[in-house]
């Protein structure tokens, strides 16, 4: 099976920071990799698919970034409603396995 | 509007089975990949099964033996069904299309194996 881990586990960060997460996979994966924002009772929010694509309808300030076993989620500026937990997951080989989630929470 | 949703969790006892729905609406849920992925309380993500478009089936290994995905294309609708469940498959349990990844979801249905 493919492990991802994610660092940090938790970050407190600011409105306006510059925050980036870190995926990395015990083998190589490609570009099949996505990440994922969920809020408290919410189910998962697809952001960044084929590890940098940009899924329709999220804001701009989301990008990702990597390629074979290491990956960044980047959210240029925080804003408000992007504090959620976040994962990573892979699609390149069976069974499907997503990181352990990364928190984002207000300073 | 593109949109999931799941029906069917609740209590169960140890050894129980349960049977998730999944509707799905305005797309055509045979034309894709469907999985189902499940969230214990205060945890992270785990993928736990899925139906191609071909109808091959993928089981994680916990679940293989135990649980059957399936789907009606009559009826639009995705369906886990559970057997011999345990107190650890205690969960929230979401349908997913997949793409390139998984998008939409549905609102998630929670099942609770107790005694």
């Amino acid at each position: 099976d493919i492990q991802l881990t994610q660092s940090p586990s938790f970050l407190s960060a600011s409105a306006g920071d510059r925050v980036t997460i870190t995926c990395r996979a015990s083998q190589g994966i490609s570009s099949h990799l996505a990440w994922y924002q969920q809020k408290p009772g919410k189910a998962p929010k697809l952001l960044i698919y084929s590890a940098s694509s940009l899924q329709g309808g999220v804001p701009s300030r989301f990008s990702g970034s990597g390629s074979g076993t290491e990956f960044t989620l980047t959210i240029s500026s925080l804003q408000p409603e992007d504090f959620a937990t976040y994962y990573c997951q892979q699609v390149d080989s069976y069974p499907i396995t997503f990181g352990p989630g990364t928190k984002v929470d207000i300073k | 509007e593109v949109q999931l949703v799941e029906s069917g969790g609740g209590l169960v006892q140890p050894g129980g089975s349960l049977r998730l729905s999944c509707a799905a609406s305005e797309f055509t849920l045979s034309a894709y990949t469907m999985n189902w992925v499940r969230q214990a309380p205060g945890k992270g993500l785990e993928w736990v099964s899925q139906i191609h478009s071909s109808g091959a089936t993928f089981y994680a290994d916990s679940m293989k033996g135990r649980f059957t995905i399936s789907r009606d294309s009559a009826k639009n609708s995705l369906y886990l069904q559970m057997d011999s469940l345990r107190v650890e498959d205690t969960a929230v349990y979401y349908c997913a299309r997949q793409y390139w990844a998984f998008d939409p979801w549905g609102q998630g249905t929670l099942v609770t194996v107790s005694s």
